[in-house]
């Protein structure tokens, strides 16, 4: 059963502090790894797809990598609207469609 | 920009009613999904659907629920006898591809009393 894990459950930054958070990942055979921001009361909204270790992208602020056992979503000089919870997903080489999602990291970012 | 929209953004019902949440999702998209995620829990797969016909669904997508595209529009998903654990927010989304990038709805949030 594939499995994902975030950390922290909620961090707190300050205006322009960086930092980086955490998911760790379980599956038989990686078809992609998927990052999406949450919004309260919102559905997710996506943000990287990365399919292979050594694999990064950016926009903005916000960076992801991707080894073989977990991906990293670095916020460099975060602001306030960076406030979400972000969510990390998998997609299995076994599933047509089904992603499986942790419970993601709650920011928030003060001034 | 285009984006995925749902109906009602709140339900409240009666335990054993039947309730359907609709979806109009992005025009051009082929790969409809179904999401659900009950309060302070992670989002979990529901159902997918292609060409007319459920391509995979999750063990939670069990008899009392369905999923239909009556027409070229809409996506439904009916809850035939709710249940209180079907309280959770549903979120309807969609893709042009067999992708993980999907495109979610705002969501249903459904209260089963």
């Amino acid at each position: 059963e594939d499995q994902v894990t975030q950390s922290p459950e909620a961090l707190r930054l300050q205006e322009g502090e960086s930092s980086s958070l955490n998911c760790s990942y379980t599956v038989s055979g990686l078809r992609g790894l998927f990052w999406y921001r949450q919004d309260p009361g919102k559905g997710p909204e996506f943000l990287f797809t990365l399919y292979s270790a050594g694999e990064e992208k950016e926009k903005e602020r916000l960076k992801a990598t991707l080894t073989k056992k977990e991906s990293f979503l670095h916020i460099t000089a975060p602001k306030p609207e960076d406030s979400a919870t972000y969510l990390c997903a998998v997609l299995n080489t076994g599933t047509a469609s089904k992603l499986t999602f942790g419970t993601g990291t709650r920011l928030q970012v003060t001034l | 920009e285009p984006e995925v929209t749902q109906t009602p953004s709140h339900q409240v019902t009666q335990m054993g009613q039947e309730v359907i949440l609709r979806c109009v999702p992005i025009s051009n998209h082929l790969y409809f999904y179904w999401y659900r995620q009950i309060l302070g829990q992670k989002v979990e797969f529901l159902v997918s659907f292609y060409n007319n016909e459920i391509s995979e669904k999750s063990e939670i997508f069990d008899d009392q629920f369905s999923v239909e595209r009556p027409d070229g529009s809409n996506f439904t998903l009916k809850i035939r006898s709710t249940k209180l654990e079907d309280s959770a927010m549903y979120f309807c989304a969609s893709t042009q591809g067999n992708t993980g990038e999907l495109f979610f709805g705002e969501g249903s949030r459904l209260t089963v009393l």
